[in-house]
């Protein structure tokens, strides 16, 4: 079992849909969560991070904590075409960033 | 803050040769995180140091992989005789404070093309 587990996708949502992309993982002493953003051929960019069970907003992103399920997701509202990338998931346990494979996600206009 | 910088932005070297590259991290930050992506799959962990110190090493890093961070500033990865499993990107991250909750942030990476 991968420790931190995304659906590769692809997700493809029309433009000015709620995009919702999930993210499991399996070491129950993580205690921060990240989402990065990584176009092609590019870096991972930070999105967001979050630390308590709930929700955390951030203009069009929502990130979403669920300690008890080991479940994270993040919601992009009204999606564009230019939040067509890769998006990776990533837990800090045990001294280290884990990440997961990315979900990526296409935005039809 | 002018972003994490890495060099080179592309290496391509022979089989057996040994590279290096550099990372230059945010200059408030005191950690500094090294990562490989592969095609398809996320970064992977390899190493991370606070200030000087290395303080995890990945059990996936072969003995052919060094790494230094000689005055807590830049740091560099070495590796030696490269095979063609190397071919990577290769990502340094940093990050400020001791604790992981600290958010890290991406140079462009060094892709390795090993031919």
């Amino acid at each position: 079992q991968k420790e931190v587990e995304q659906n590769s996708g692809p997700l493809s949502v029309p433009e000015g849909a709620i995009a919702s992309l999930n993210c499991t993982y399996s070491d129950r002493g993580s205690q921060s969560f990240f989402w990065y953003r990584q176009y092609s051929g590019k870096s991972p960019e930070l999105i967001m991070f979050i630390y308590s069970n709930g929700d955390k907003e951030d203009g069009r992103f929502t990130a979403q904590l669920n300690k008890a399920s080991q479940y994270v997701s993040l919601l992009i509202r009204d999606s564009q075409p230019s939040d067509s990338a890769t998006y990776l998931c990533a837990s800090w346990g045990t001294g280290k960033l884990i990440f997961g494979q990315g979900t990526t996600l296409q935005v039809k206009p | 803050d002018t972003g994490v910088s890495q060099n080179p932005r592309h290496k391509i070297t022979k089989r057996g040769q040994n590279v290096t590259f550099r990372c230059d991290p945010i200059s408030e930050h005191n950690r500094l995180y090294w990562y490989r992506q592969t095609l398809g799959q996320g970064p992977e962990f390899l190493t991370y140091f606070q200030n000087e110190a290395q303080l995890e090493k990945s059990r996936l890093l072969s003995d052919r992989f060094s790494a230094e961070r000689p005055k807590g500033s830049f740091s560099t990865l070495e590796i030696q005789r490269t095979e063609q499993g190397d071919s990577a990107m290769y990502l340094c991250a940093s990050s400020s404070g001791t604790g992981g909750n600290q958010p890290q942030h991406f140079g462009d990476g060094t892709r390795l093309s090993i031919l």
